[in-house]
């Protein structure tokens, strides 16, 4: 799998939008980019993931540059609660499933009220 | 959908003492589930690919006689750590999929284990 390059830490002031950017140029055809945040002692959260277009769901949006090689994650309105280490993994999607996510070391964000 | 869960949360117990920990997927079968370990301040490390019916597959440098893994059924694994000392204290944490290969990894809560 390719391996993702990204900003050891980033503060966000409340209220605001947080954009966390994540290189990946050595991505390559069949490799979906995903996102996971953790918070302190617990287990990953699911943030969202894509292939080539740009995503939205309740949580944050991808988006990912036309030659897929690097990605920013937004959260539009970021709080307190989305401080955390944030990962962006890419990984090859085989139809078998049992590939598993290799985490590098992340960005942590910092929300500042 | 697709909730794992994890237990014990954590455990304290004494040097020498086997401990199991069970990951199970409530909503969804997984014929494949993964742990992870995590010391602190570090980043989640693979230890292990734990497929239904079969044998796992441990990454470089994993004993596969301290950390046993059974994956029974569709819903359950377990992580045995045998015979633990205070060098395996750290955050365990199990993982799994649902559905087609492209779909995302989801995590249980985690377990922490210290070993006094």
């Amino acid at each position: 799998d390719a391996k993702t390059t990204q900003p050891t830490s980033m503060d966000c002031a409340e209220g605001r939008a947080a954009n966390l950017p994540c290189n990946h140029s050595t991505i390559s055809g069949n490799e979906y980019v995903y996102w996971y945040r953790q918070i302190h002692s617990q287990g990953p959260q699911y943030i969202i993931h894509g292939l080539k277009n740009n995503e939205t769901n309740e949580m944050a949006s991808l988006i990912i540059t036309e030659d897929r090689k690097s990605s920013t994650l937004i959260l539009p309105h970021a709080t307190l609660r989305d401080t955390a280490v944030y990962y962006c993994i890419v990984r090859v999607a085989g139809t078998s499933g049992n590939t598993p996510l290799v985490f590098g070391k992340g960005t942590r964000l910092s929300v500042i009220a | 959908g697709a909730v794992v869960s994890q237990h014990p949360s954590w455990v304290i117990c004494k040097s020498g003492t086997s401990v199991k920990i069970e990951c199970r997927s409530l909503d969804f079968q997984a014929t494949t589930m993964f742990w992870y370990r995590q010391f602190p301040k570090q980043s989640l490390m693979l230890m292990a690919t734990s497929n239904e019916g079969s044998k796992a597959t441990y990454e470089q440098g994993v004993e596969k006689d301290k950390f046993l893994i059974n994956h029974a059924s569709l819903t359950l694994s377990t992580l045995t750590v045998t015979s633990a000392h205070p060098e395996d204290s750290s955050f365990y944490i199990c993982s799994a999929r649902a559905g087609q290969g492209y779909q995302p990894q989801h995590f249980g809560d985690g377990t922490r284990l210290s070993i006094l």
